[in-house]
């Protein structure tokens, strides 16, 4: 079975650009959460989507969005790059919501120049 | 506001020791908790699990404690083997959101 797959792996972007970030999950997995990874700061959560519908966010501003179609596959925008958004995107599937393991892909690292 | 904490960035151990890593929780809502292995380049794997209704789960070479009391959450590797060397993340559990520490390096010297 193939694991979570993550679109572009890199990414270098300048400031006040938007970038668009894909994550397919494994198959049959209708659970996509988002994780930003910082030096210092560990995995911090973004949103969590489950059957087309997000499930809860984190405590990050409304630059930050993400959708999921009906095949489970997702996506993450940020608009309006900040430096400080320069980081590692980590997606995470799970067949359902809640108290399971997740499946990390192996992330996009996004640079804002 | 780190709700799970990992207060060790760093830790070395022998090959064929015990390696012990510690996180600390603020949060006594949290049900579930988990232990993660990163190695570079790559996305975090899972390792084990508890529940909070336990206190031990063991898993071969790993086992996790859980201390509710202290909130206080550990992870032991018996015997540490080179390949361990990784940074490993605890996580916690509240509903479908999860909580990351911020990971501890560790290296097992061959």
């Amino acid at each position: 079975k193939a694991g979570v797959t993550q679109t572009p792996r890199y990414l270098i972007k300048t400031r006040g650009q938007q970038v668009t970030l894909s994550c397919s999950p494994i198959s049959g997995h209708r659970s996509v959460s988002w994780y930003q990874q910082t030096p210092g700061q560990g995995l911090q959560f973004l949103f969590e989507y489950f059957s087309e519908t997000q499930r809860n966010k984190g405590n990050f501003p409304g630059r930050f969005s993400g959708r999921q179609f009906s095949n489970s596959r997702s996506e993450m925008n940020v608009s309006t790059l900040e430096l400080g958004d320069s980081a590692l995107y980590l997606c995470a599937s799970s067949l359902v919501s809640g108290r399971v393991e997740q499946f990390f892909g192996p992330g996009t690292r996004l640079t804002v120049l | 506001d780190q709700q799970v904490k990992q207060n060790s960035p760093s830790l070395s151990v022998q090959e064929g020791r015990i390696s012990i890593l510690n996180c600390d929780y603020t949060n006594s809502m949290f049900d579930y908790f988990l232990w993660y292995k990163k190695y570079p380049a790559e996305g975090p794997t899972f390792l084990i699990s508890i529940s909070s209704i336990k206190d031990k789960n063991e898993d071969g070479r790993f086992t996790v404690f859980l201390n509710k009391s202290a909130k206080h959450l550990s992870l032991h590797i018996v015997p540490s083997q080179p390949g361990d060397s990784a940074v490993y993340f605890c996580a916690a559990s509240r509903g479908n959101q999860f909580y990351f520490g911020t990971g501890t390096s560790l290296t097992v010297i061959p």
